[in-house]
Parts: C-alpha cells; sequence; structure tokens
C-alpha cells in the first residue's frame, strides 16, 4: 500500500525559504512521478512541479523559479523547497504520486503541510 | 494556461438523489480530465481520470462524460459520505489547472 508521509507544519516570515518533505512508503521514488500541490482559500489547487527518473524536475512557470524539488533515495523521499516566500505562499502544500505512467493523476497523496507566512 | 470553470458552485441535495456536476474547460483538453473528491480537512482523493475511467477502488456510483471542452461527474444515488467538495483537473496543457470546485451540501 502506498502511503506518503509529510513533514509538520511550519511557520516563516517573508523572504524566508520553506522546505518540506514527503516521505514515501510501498513504492520506491526511483518510479513514477512524484508531485507537489498547494491550495490556499484565495488561489485554490495549484500545481507546483513534479519530479521523475530521479533528477529530472518539471515546475509551474507561475512560480518564476522559485521552487525546486529534490529527492533523496536512501531515505525514500523527496522535497519542495520554495524561496523568498510571502504571504501569498501561505497554504497547505501536499505530496502526490503519479498514476502509472501518467504524470498528472494524482493517484496518491499524502495529508498535507499548512505553512503559513507572517511578519 | 487552460482555466477549469465548473457549475454550479454549491448544489444542495439530499441522500439517494442524483448529482451532476460540469466542468468547462478554456480550450479542448483532449479528453485529459480527472475528479477528485475532498472531504474536509483532507487530501484530494482521484475519483475519475481520462474523463471517464474510475480510480482504484471508487464505487460504480460515480461515473464520468464528456470530450473536448464539457467535462460532467455522475452521482446516480448520493450517500451521505459524498457530500464533500469536487475538482475537476486538466492534464492536457502544462501546466495541469484544476477549477475551483463544487460544493456538494446536504439538503
Amino acid at each position: 500500500q502506498v502511503q506518503l508521509q509529510q513533514s509538520g507544519p511550519t511557520l516563516l516570515k517573508p523572504s524566508e525559504t520553506l522546505s518540506v518533505t514527503c516521505t514515501v512508503s510501498g513504492a520506491s521514488i526511483n518510479n513514477h512521478y512524484w508531485s507537489w500541490i498547494r491550495q490556499s482559500p484565495g488561489r485554490g489547487l495549484e500545481w507546483i512541479g513534479y519530479v521523475y527518473h530521479i533528477g529530472s524536475t518539471i515546475d509551474n512557470p507561475s512560480l518564476k523559479s522559485r521552487a525546486t524539488i529534490s529527492t533523496d533515495t536512501s531515505k525514500n523521499q523527496f522535497s519542495l523547497t520554495l524561496t523568498s516566500v510571502t504571504a501569498a505562499d501561505t497554504a497547505v502544500y501536499y505530496c502526490a504520486r503519479g498514476k502509472g505512467a501518467a504524470s498528472a493523476i494524482m493517484e496518491f497523496w499524502g495529508q498535507g503541510t499548512r505553512v503559513t507566512v507572517s511578519s | 494556461e487552460i482555466v477549469l470553470t465548473q457549475s454550479p458552485a454549491t448544489l444542495s441535495l439530499s441522500p439517494g438523489e442524483r448529482a451532476t456536476l460540469s466542468c468547462r474547460a478554456s480550450q479542448s483538453v483532449n479528453g485529459y480530465l480527472a475528479w477528485y473528491q475532498q472531504r474536509p480537512g483532507q487530501a484530494p482523493r482521484l475519483l475519475i481520470y481520462d474523463a471517464s475511467n474510475r480510480a482504484t477502488g471508487i464505487p460504480a456510483r460515480f461515473s464520468g462524460s464528456g470530450s473536448g471542452t464539457d467535462f460532467t461527474l455522475t452521482i446516480s444515488s448520493l450517500e451521505p459520505e459524498d457530500f464533500a467538495i469536487y475538482y475537476c483537473q486538466q492534464r492536457s496543457n502544462w501546466p495541469p489547472t484544476f477549477g475551483q470546485g463544487t460544493r456538494l451540501d446536504i439538503k
């Protein structure tokens, strides 16, 4: 059974760097597409990006290259780093796994990590 | 990017009734449309992918249809656990985008 366990809630100040980790069990991160999605009242659900074939990533142009998705195969984890955060980055961040060979059908989800950006 | 517009914003029905939710795309998504259910405090759950394919473990009362720019999620007979928010999502164009959601409330 595939399970995705995310790191805990985070409080950040503007201009700091966000970091969220997703630990995968029941599947190898060497396979499939592993995504980050966020959800906020103002912006709804928003795709951040994904990693596949370990080391290959694609992110949403709307984030203006602030997002980096990395992997740690020894821990079967992948992580999101988002630099220069502002209040607009306040959201619940989800990790998810793609279905089969499809990058953008999210079959399994983490529980979500609440990130708050406030001065 | 492709904009998905869901209607209605809120749908109030009773258990046992039939629910019909709509999703319209700003351009064709070539059938690459998914539906998710989100209950309060939970992550979204995949229901339907590629317009009409039920995901693993999803009850048969959920069905999807449509093509081009117009898609429908139908719940044939509402169960109490079906009252939630439903989102459509396209993967035809990068970046993938979501609709704003339809809230299904108990009447």
